[in-house]
């Protein structure tokens, strides 16, 4: 199956600092990536879409420049939660689809995910 | 807009017996329908998705799925369940979108 990787698993940092996450689809293209954000016991909540070669298209309420995203290859994309604050904390995801054709880009695969801690 | 109902929160089960996770959406187009499963602090992991043909979808681990397009359903079954099935359960759904998902199930299985 495709393998979505992102690193790191988890961070510490200390406030006011930034803190970058890397997501990598190994064995697949992605033109499209996304970023969740999961709070203890809850949901995931989309927090943005990136785009391979453009910018990224944030959902309502997310701080663009506080949660900036890059997508420079059809493989990576990256998070960089800036100025981090202890609100910041959470848990967060990425996932790919496959930008082949056929029904493996009906799916979206996942990242092991980040546990960002802001102390 | 899409939209994904989760019913039950938490369902407490004893090992061995029978479980039903339910989930209901809503959409204005077709949709294709998934199932993920989450180990404490780990991604997602796909458990298995309805893309079109048969109703009833199963996994490799003994779960199963059925699409019931006029109740807006995609319900979430084992016959058996084991103490390793522990985990919180997503349905998701999707047209050409991002994936949209319902607010989980904890699932708890006893010895």
């Amino acid at each position: 199956g495709a393998v979505v990787s992102q690193h790191p698993s988890w961070v510490i940092c200390k406030s006011g600092t930034s803190v970058k996450i890397e997501c990598r689809s190994l064995d697949f293209q992605a033109t499209t990536m996304f970023w969740y954000r999961q709070f203890p016991k809850q949901s995931l909540m989309l927090m943005a879409t990136s785009n391979e070669g453009s910018k990224a298209t944030y959902e309502q309420g997310v701080e663009k420049d506080k949660f900036l995203i890059n997508h420079a290859s059809l493989t990576l994309s990256t998070l960089t939660v800036t100025s981090a604050h202890p609100e910041d904390s959470s848990f967060y995801i990425c996932s790919a689809r496959d930008a082949g054709i056929g029904p493996r880009n009906t799916e979206a695969f996942f990242g092991q995910g980040t546990r960002l801690t802001v102390v | 807009a899409q939209s994904v109902t989760q019913l039950d929160s938490q369902v407490p089960v004893f090992e061995e017996a029978p479980v039903e996770l339910r989930c209901n959406y809503s959409s204005s187009v077709s949709v294709y329908l998934f199932w993920y499963v989450q180990y404490p602090n780990q991604g997602l992991q796909l458990l298995l998705k309805y893309l079109s043909g048969s109703t009833l979808v199963e996994s490799i681990n003994g779960f199963e799925a059925e699409f019931n397009k006029s109740q807006t359903s995609f319900h979430l079954r084992k016959p058996s369940v084991h103490i390793s099935d522990t985990a919180e359960y997503f349905c998701a759904v999707s047209g050409n979108t991002p994936l949209v998902f319902g607010k989980g199930t904890r699932l708890s299985v006893i010895a």
